[in-house]
């Protein structure tokens, strides 16, 4: 079993529609959570990061975290094609050194 | 404030050869993890450096070893490439080696290995 888990897509959204990306992680001890976007071709970069139960809001992206279900997921509204890339998600085990586990991420394509 | 850089970009090695990937952490930043990369793939722990010491380690042979420099610069070698290496490596920074981490993690534009 991965220690964290997604469907790797292509997610196909239409322009100005609402993206859900959905995550889940095996390790109970996993503290932090984060959502990096990926270009193809290019390294990732953070977008995202949450800490605790409930929701978490930055401009057209929301982050929500469910430790109960080991659940995390990424909301991208009013998607844009600019949005088109592979999207991973990352968790850090609290204790010693920050080891952080990507999931193999989600393809996300927005159909223009 | 200079972002973390990465080389050489791409290089071509064969089986059996070693190989030296750099890299330089974004100003400031203490520790150096190094991750690799297969298509289609999430990045996958190698190991991180923190304050000179390697700091933790993942599933990875001994033959892929590092180094971390005074002034936190890092370097990733592999010795005995195999087929399986080629890879996208991407070296990242981040503050706080040995705090509960945050995970905020800066990428490198990575180093491209093929193993012919």
């Amino acid at each position: 079993q991965k220690e964290v888990e997604q469907n790797s897509g292509p997610l196909s959204v239409p322009e100005g529609a609402i993206a859900s990306l959905n995550c889940t992680y095996s390790d109970r001890g996993s503290q932090s959570f984060f959502w990096y976007r990926q270009y193809s071709g290019k390294s990732p970069e953070l977008i995202m990061s949450i800490y605790s139960n409930g929701d978490k809001e930055d401009g057209r992206f929301t982050a929500q975290l469910n430790k109960a279900s080991q659940y995390v997921s990424l909301l991208i509204r009013d998607s844009q094609p600019s949005d088109s890339a592979t999207y991973l998600c990352a968790a850090v085990h609290s204790g010693g050194y920050q080891k952080v586990t990507f999931g193999t991420g989600t393809k996300l394509q927005v159909i223009p | 404030e200079t972002g973390v850089t990465q080389s050489p970009t791409h290089l071509i090695k064969t089986r059996g050869q070693q190989v030296t990937l750099r890299c330089s952490s974004q100003s400031g930043h203490n520790t150096v993890s190094w991750y690799q990369q297969a298509l289609g793939q999430g990045p996958q722990f190698i190991f991180q450096y923190y304050r000179e010491e390697e700091n933790g380690r993942g599933n990875f042979p001994p033959r892929f070893s590092g180094l971390q420099f005074p002034n936190y610069s890092s370097e990733l070698n592999v010795n005995a490439l195999e087929l399986d290496d080629s890879a996208l490596y991407l070296c990242a920074s981040s503050l706080s080696g040995r705090a509960v981490g945050t995970g905020e993690l800066f990428f490198g534009e990575g180093s491209r290995l093929t193993v012919l």
